[in-house]
């Protein structure tokens, strides 16, 4: 039951410029989640906006969310090659589980 | 420190053979996730507990058991029935059993046919 997709499936940006990632999903949420994923390591969690808000920050990072859109976008600004990792969205469902998309893959490049 | 510990980080399964992954948590958390994850794709749900003597089917839970005896213990067995059980293998926690938290997880265990 995949409720995120991310796009694009992959990205590479050169170090320093910003990296946008999208996650689109299917029904109503009460909130919605941005992991990190370094290369065989468990996830990070990043950020969590509320289906009330519609940006939050933290750090380099930026999420938006459009309820009306159904979608939500991660910006990582002024990017370093540590924030080379795979990136999921995640939405809760009604029997208040988690369910992840299948995530962007963001390469730095030096 | 306080976090999610699983173990071995690497599994090696015979044909025909049962294996248990090992996932413990020192944060007090109620709830617990078990999650496969194959190359390339995302997180699959197979069993969650959200109270001790409790646990509910995730979507991919043929072939696979578990039990929640103590609040800090989940651990996950890999029954011969699992015909594909090649994958990245990931626990993880969350304070109460609600989708509104940010859940806590292990560095994982991977887990390969001999």
């Amino acid at each position: 039951s995949q409720q995120g997709e991310e796009d694009p499936q992959a990205l590479s940006i050169q170090e320093g410029e910003n990296a946008t990632m999208n996650c689109s999903y299917k029904t109503s949420i009460n909130n919605l989640q941005w992991y990190r994923q370094n290369s065989g390591r468990g996830l990070v969690h990043l950020i969590l906006i509320r289906s009330n808000e519609r940006e939050k920050h933290s750090g380099r990072l930026r999420v938006t969310l459009d309820t009306s859109k159904k979608s939500s976008s991660l910006l990582i600004t002024a990017s370093r090659a540590a924030d080379t990792a795979s990136y999921f969205c995640a939405t809760d469902d009604r029997d208040d589980k988690i369910i992840f998309g299948k995530g962007t893959r963001l390469h730095i490049l030096p | 420190d306080g976090g999610i510990t699983q173990s071995p980080k690497y599994l090696f399964r015979k044909e025909g053979q049962n294996v248990t992954l090992s996932c413990e948590q020192n944060l007090n958390h109620d709830a617990m996730y078990w999650y496969r994850q194959d190359p390339g794709q995302g997180l699959r749900l197979i069993y969650y507990s959200q109270i001790v003597n409790d646990f509910q089917k995730g979507d991919i839970a043929e072939g696979y058991s578990v039990s929640r005896e103590k609040k800090e213990s989940f651990p996950l067995t890999v029954t011969s029935a699992q015909k594909n059980p090649t994958a990245f293998y990931l626990c993880a926690s969350i304070i109460t059993g609600k989708g509104n938290q940010p859940q806590h997880f292990g560095d994982g265990t991977r887990l390969s046919i001999l």
